[in-house]
């Protein structure tokens, strides 16, 4: 059980554009999304916050406009990446948590190289 | 404000070796602790946690940690090392009583297997 998806798991776009990352909660409803970005032989760093039906909750220093969530279910938020230039290039990793617990479970990740 | 120190960036034991990998916490009331393994472009995978039931936990895979509370550690051990138990591992607390559930995550502790 407690099984999160990610999708695309691998994605490469042209400076510029914009892309979307999907994660979805395959087997429990996700009261909490998290997003994360990890750089090489680095740890996580959080992004946002994610509540269904709610906004989400930025941490300091990501810029809420180049970086949209949408949380419109309780299994699925998404993660757009609006106009990527090749500093966005990383790892993204969501989680969620099921509701009534603390632990997150996470996704396995989605590479994203802007060329 | 809450912390969690890896000490250790870089572990590497025997094959059949013993297992030790710290994680010390700084909090002025007991978190909830989690010990994540994440193996090369992967996500994270829960080994175990602690939630203020029992101090001494056992995860998957062979791996247990015990909680001190006079130590402000968790450190994660496992009897015997496997080939299969070279990747990353992560310490992480989330505070009970802020409400967020987001996780503070330590800088994360890379552990070699030797033949």
């Amino acid at each position: 059980g407690a099984v999160v998806s990610q999708h695309p798991s691998r994605v490469i776009c042209k400076s510029g554009t914009s892309v979307k990352i999907e994660c979805r909660s395959l087997d429990f409803q996700a009261t909490t999304m998290f997003w994360y970005r990890q750089f090489p032989k680095k740890s996580l760093m959080l992004m946002a916050t994610s509540n269904e039906g709610s906004k989400a909750t930025y941490e300091q220093g990501v810029e809420k406009d180049k970086f949209l969530i949408n949380h419109a279910s309780l299994t699925l938020s998404t993660l757009t990446v609006t106009s990527a230039h090749p500093e966005d290039s990383s790892f993204y990793i969501c989680s969620a948590r099921p509701p009534g617990t603390y632990e997150q479970y996470f996704g396995p990740g989605t590479r994203l190289t802007v060329t | 404000a809450q912390s969690v120190t890896q000490l250790g960036s870089h572990v590497s034991v025997s094959e059949g070796a013993l297992v030790l990998l710290r994680c010390n916490y700084s909090s002025s009331v007991p978190p909830y602790l989690f010990w994540y393994v994440q193996y090369p472009n992967q996500g994270l995978q829960l080994l175990l946690k602690y939630t203020s039931a029992a101090t001494l936990v056992k995860g998957i895979n062979g791996f247990e940690a015990e909680f001190k509370k006079s130590e402000t550690s968790f450190h994660l051990t496992k009897p015997s090392a496997h080939m299969s138990d070279a990747a990353e591992y992560f310490c992480a607390v989330t505070p009970t009583t802020s409400g967020t559930y987001k996780y503070i995550f330590g800088t994360g502790t890379r552990l070699k297997v030797l033949a």
